[in-house]
Formats: structure tokens, sequence, C-alpha cells
């Protein structure tokens, strides 16, 4: 199994600001994921981030907005940038384990945009 | 990834089983079927999964239909710590992607 803790639990922002997510696993992985639930919705997945190369982005989500970082096997972060009402979601990080057969979710960060 | 299709909401009580049902018509051969479960304000929670053969574990079983075109999730005893969104999701590689989930609802 794997523990990921995720700072800040939550948090309220201006609009126009940014906010930085971080996200801690207690053992190495090689892919780290970003998931966005809308309030009332199911997750989405925003991107997956591989140490030492760029995020892969899905559909509808760009660098510029959801920038990642993957310094190491054990951490990300994914920064929501320029903030608008409709940032307003929980921020979720994910990883797997080795055989991709079962994936561990952190608590998730509840973000409120003002 | 293949859709599925799975019922928005469904009510049980207490000590009894529950089958949550999950269509998913264009599953391919080297789809895995899993079941997670989001309990109210926490990240998803892993449940079961399968490939081909039912599966049991300390907290379901999976029934997987022989042509694989539907899987049922079976809690054995619900209790009102099973009140949650449940979701049924087909992958072959490391991406999940959720669709809306069966909300449960556990009645005491």
């Amino acid at each position: 199994s794997a523990v990921i803790s995720q700072k800040p639990s939550r948090d309220i922002c201006q609009r126009g600001t940014s906010l930085t997510i971080q996200c801690q696993v207690d053992s190495q992985v090689t892919m780290m994921f970003w998931y966005r639930q809308q309030p009332g919705q199911s997750l989405t997945l925003i991107a997956t981030a591989n140490q030492g190369s760029e995020a892969t982005y899905e559909s509808g989500f760009v660098i510029d907005k959801f920038p990642i970082s993957r310094p190491n096997l054990t951490f990300s972060t994914l920064t929501v940038s320029n903030m608008s009402p409709e940032d307003s979601s929980i921020y979720l990080c994910s990883v797997e384990n080795d055989r991709n057969t079962e994936a561990f979710f952190g608590q998730g960060t509840r973000l409120t945009v003002v | 990834d293949a859709k599925t299709t799975q019922p928005n909401s469904m009510e049980s009580n207490e000590e009894e089983p529950v089958h949550l049902p999950c269509n998913h018509s264009t599953i391919s051969g080297t789809d895995y079927i899993h079941w997670y479960r989001q309990l109210p304000s926490q990240g998803p929670e892993y449940v079961i999964h399968g490939l081909t053969s039912n599966v049991n574990n300390r907290m379901a079983s999976l029934a997987i239909a022989e042509d694989r075109k539907s899987s049922t999730l079976i809690l054995h005893r619900a209790t009102l710590r099973d009140a949650a969104v449940y979701y049924c999701i087909l992958t072959s590689g490391s991406r999940l992607t959720f669709g809306e989930g069966t909300q449960l609802t556990v009645n005491p």
C-alpha cells in the first residue's frame, strides 16, 4: 500500500492568484496522477507526472494553467494558476502499486476561489 | 477507455447484501474491471478488481458475467460505513477514467 499526504487540505484563494498543492508519497513510485473533482461530480484526470520528464496532460487541461513538478520519485506539486471561481474543486493526487492493480489517493485539497 | 454504465443510486438496509451492477458491453479483452468507492469527504479507495473469474476479498466479491459485458459488486452485509459512491472502471493500463458511479445509501 501507499500513504499519500496532500497539503494544504483546504484553502480559500482570491481570483487571479495561484496555489501550489503538494503531494508526498511514503514510497517511490514511477507515475503520479492529478485529478480534479468539481462540486457534485466525478473525478477527472488532469495529468500524469513522471519523474524526469514533462507531465502528460489530458484533453482540456494545459500546462500554463496547471503546471506540474516532479522532482523525485516521492513528491509532486500541482499549481492552479490565475485562478477563477470555476477552479473551485477538490484536487486529488494518486499513485498506483507496482503492478498497476490498485490505486491510492490522497485526501484531496479543497480549493475555493472567491 | 471503454465506457461503463451504472445506476445513479441504490438503497440498501443495514446487515443486508447489496448487489451493485455495472454494464460494460464494449469491454476489450485486455480490460480489467476495477471497483473503487469514495466515502464522503475522502479520496477514492480501491475495493476489488478482476479480469474473467469471480473474485473475493475481505471487502467484497466481484461477479463477472461469462461474456464479460457486465459485472456485479457484492457487499455481503452492508453497514452504515458502506454508504459511498461506487465506481466501476475498466482499464488496461494505469489510467483510471471515472464515470458517475452509483451512490449507495444504507438505511439503519
